[in-house]
């Protein structure tokens, strides 16, 4: 089982749309927690940090659900910019530091 | 300097070739780090620095590859004896020990 599980999409979603993206990961030992967005040929770039009492950044909101294991990201009125691959990521303590294990991505496209 | 920056940004090797992977971190972060990404698919963890040592080496795929840090600063990552399942994006990424990460863009590395 990956550590790091991820609906690899597409979501094809008209602008305006609210999406969701779901992602589980399998050690409980997990410590933090992030999304990455990826846009094609570009190096990933950190999002936002997820949080147990979950936390919004304008039309972002993300989930952390310890007890399932499990991460989600709510885009609301989607944008055509906001068209991406999004990476869910959790960090495990590992041989003395936090080591960043990413999930394969879910890809998002926002068409008008 | 103000991101993470890699060299070269492109690099086309014929097999067999040895090549040299150049990252310059974020001035300050201690932190290092290698992941690799093949095309479509998510990031392959290599290699963890902290200053100048190394205490995650687990990703790297086999002896051909070998990694450095000098001055608890640029790092370099080798690749000897290339093989075509090498071709893929080297992503360089550095941050302060915790947290997320800053990721460079990348050296594209194709093996013909």
């Amino acid at each position: 089982r990956k550590e790091v599980e991820q609906d690899p999409g597409p979501f094809n979603v008209p602008e305006g749309a609210t999406v969701a993206f779901n992602c589980t990961y399998s050690n409980s030992a997990s410590q933090s927690f992030f999304w990455y967005r990826q846009d094609c040929r570009k190096e990933p770039k950190l999002l936002m940090s997820v949080y147990s009492s979950g936390n919004e950044d304008g039309r972002f909101t993300a989930q952390l659900n310890r007890a399932s294991q499990y991460i989600s990201l709510l885009i609301r009125d989607s944008k055509l910019s906001d068209s991406a691959t999004y990476l869910c990521v959790v960090t495990m303590f590992s041989g003395g530091y936090n080591k960043l294990i990413f999930g394969a991505g879910t890809r998002l496209a926002v068409h008008p | 300097g103000a991101g993470v920056s890699q060299s070269p940004s492109n690099k086309v090797t014929e097999k067999g070739k040895d090549v040299e992977l150049r990252c310059d971190p974020i001035s300050g972060h201690t932190a290092l780090y290698w992941y690799r990404q093949s095309l479509g698919q998510g990031l392959e963890f290599l290699i963890y620095f902290q200053g100048n040592s190394a205490p995650d080496k687990s990703g790297l795929p086999s002896d051909r590859f070998s990694a450095e840090r000098t001055g608890g600063s640029v790092s370099t990552l080798t690749i000897q004896r290339t093989q075509q399942e090498d071709s893929a994006v080297y992503l360089c990424a550095s941050s302060l020990g915790g947290g997320g990460y800053t990721f460079g863009s990348g050296t594209r590395l194709t093996v013909v």
